[in-house]
């Protein structure tokens, strides 16, 4: 009964690789999200997807592509892994609007090599 | 444009002691505020939010908050913390011109010792 869940919990990689994350939630939300934590802690919002519609998309490398099959679901799609990417990817997912929770996922720790 | 700054980067306290975490904000418009915290090795969780009304805002575990326009803060404090209460917390705001952008500030490491 997870609320938000994220596949895989652990990702090992080489550089130059392509990797996905996948997340999906069951709390009927139709808003979700993509966050990166940084080695400092620092937590900084990459994308925003609402009923399948991409929102929010903070000057990330094209090379990270998220989809939204459905309003359930948020997949992030890396390409040409580099070590700066190494860190951990938080999804989560809200009601529309400001003044809503945002509910998170346990987090995929990356690690590029 | 939102910004969030955490003022300490830790806070070490000793059991049954009371501890305030500070927060302060700046946005052009009327903010939500809201405080998470995140346990080693999992998610964020959250403690509380201010969305409007009353300026004291009362949260899980005994945590609380207050909202104050005039020196754009919001203080986390506890009367009386726990070992368990030992992890990150996040401060973070949104706005109604930013929609669900969410900004979070660097974060507060609070250790609690016996």
């Amino acid at each position: 009964d997870t609320a938000v869940s994220q596949t895989p919990k652990y990702l090992v990689t080489q550089m130059g690789n392509d990797k996905s994350i996948k997340c999906e939630q069951n709390l009927g939300h139709d808003t979700m999200y993509w966050y990166k934590q940084d080695s400092k802690k620092f937590l900084k919002i990459m994308f925003s997807y609402n009923n399948k519609e991409l929102i929010i998309n903070e000057t990330v490398p094209n090379r990270f592509s998220p989809k939204s099959p459905d309003k359930a679901h948020l997949n992030l799609h890396i390409n040409s892994l580099e070590l700066g990417d190494s860190a951990v990817y938080f999804c989560a997912s809200s009601h529309w609007g400001a003044k809503e929770t945002q509910y998170f996922g346990p987090g995929t720790r990356l690690l590029v090599l | 444009a939102q910004s969030v700054t955490q003022l300490d980067s830790q806070v070490p306290v000793f059991e049954e002691a009371p501890v305030e975490l500070r927060c302060n904000y700046s946005s052009s418009v009327s903010v939500y505020l809201f405080w998470y915290v995140q346990y080693p090795n999992q998610g964020l969780q959250l403690l509380l939010k201010y969305l409007s009304g009353s300026t004291l805002v009362k949260g899980i575990n005994g945590f609380e908050a207050e909202f104050n326009k005039s020196q754009t803060s919001f203080h986390l404090r506890k009367p009386s913390v726990h070992i368990s209460d030992t992890a990150e917390y996040f401060c973070a705001v949104s706005d109604l011109k930013y929609g669900n952008k969410l900004v979070f500030g660097a974060g507060t490491i609070l250790r609690v010792k016996s």
